[in-house]
């Protein structure tokens, strides 16, 4: 089993709608939690990070995490055409972070 | 951009010649670290350094070696590139202190090609 999944096909969404995306991990001993986003042809961004239990909102994003069944998701409330871009899951564990392979969304105006 | 820059920023170089990746950053970190990306695979842990002279291998570390004579420095070399070694290399520091402690940063990338 892989680390860090993404399951999910590239995600569209209507603008102003919510983009749901989830993340589960391998390693229950795992403590912190992150997701970037990554617009085509430049470097991950940090956008959310998360370490207890429960959500963690900051602005239009809410990350929320249930480390007993040990996923991750991110919620993007209010969608724009500037959210589209591939989301990547990571996870941190003995001093590395290991990701997943992303999810495209695209918000269609 | 957490002060990290990368050059050269795009190499296109062929098999079997050596190349050296520079990552650089200006706030003294402790950690740096290089990954490479490619599609199908997401970001993939090449080595990572936690302090001068400090290195350690990541998931797909053959081919690649390492070096950090400077805390500022992080040096990636292909010793001989081969076609399975194009891809985009990003470098990344992870931040200590304040708010952020666990957070990795990334570079701009560079993007390298072997004929």
């Amino acid at each position: 089993q892989k680390e860090v999944e993404q399951n999910s096909g590239p995600l569209s969404v209507p603008e102003g709608a919510i983009a749901s995306l989830n993340c589960t991990y391998s390693d229950r001993g795992s403590q912190s939690f992150f997701w970037y986003r990554q617009y085509s042809g430049k470097s991950p961004e940090l956008i959310m990070f998360i370490y207890s239990n429960g959500d963690k909102e900051d602005g239009r994003f809410t990350a929320q995490l249930n480390k007993a069944s040990q996923y991750v998701s991110l919620l993007i409330r209010d969608s724009q055409p500037s959210d589209s871009a591939t989301y990547l899951c990571a996870v941190k564990g003995n001093n590395r972070l290991a990701f997943g392979k992303g999810n495209q969304v695209v918000v269609i105006p | 951009d957490a002060g990290i820059t990368q050059s050269p920023r795009h190499k296109v170089t062929e098999t079997g010649t050596p190349v050296t990746l520079r990552c650089h950053q200006t706030e003294n970190h402790r950690y740096m670290y290089w990954y490479r990306q490619d599609p199908g695979h997401g970001l993939r842990l090449i080595h990572y350094s936690y302090g001068v002279k400090d290195t350690d291998k990541g998931e797909v570390s053959d081919g690649y070696s390492v070096s950090r004579s400077k805390t500022e420095d992080f040096l990636l070399t292909l010793e001989s590139a081969t076609s399975s070694q194009t891809s985009v290399y990003f470098c990344a520091i992870k931040s200590s202190g304040g708010v952020s402690y666990n957070e990795q940063f990334f570079g701009p990338g560079t993007r390298l090609t072997v004929l």
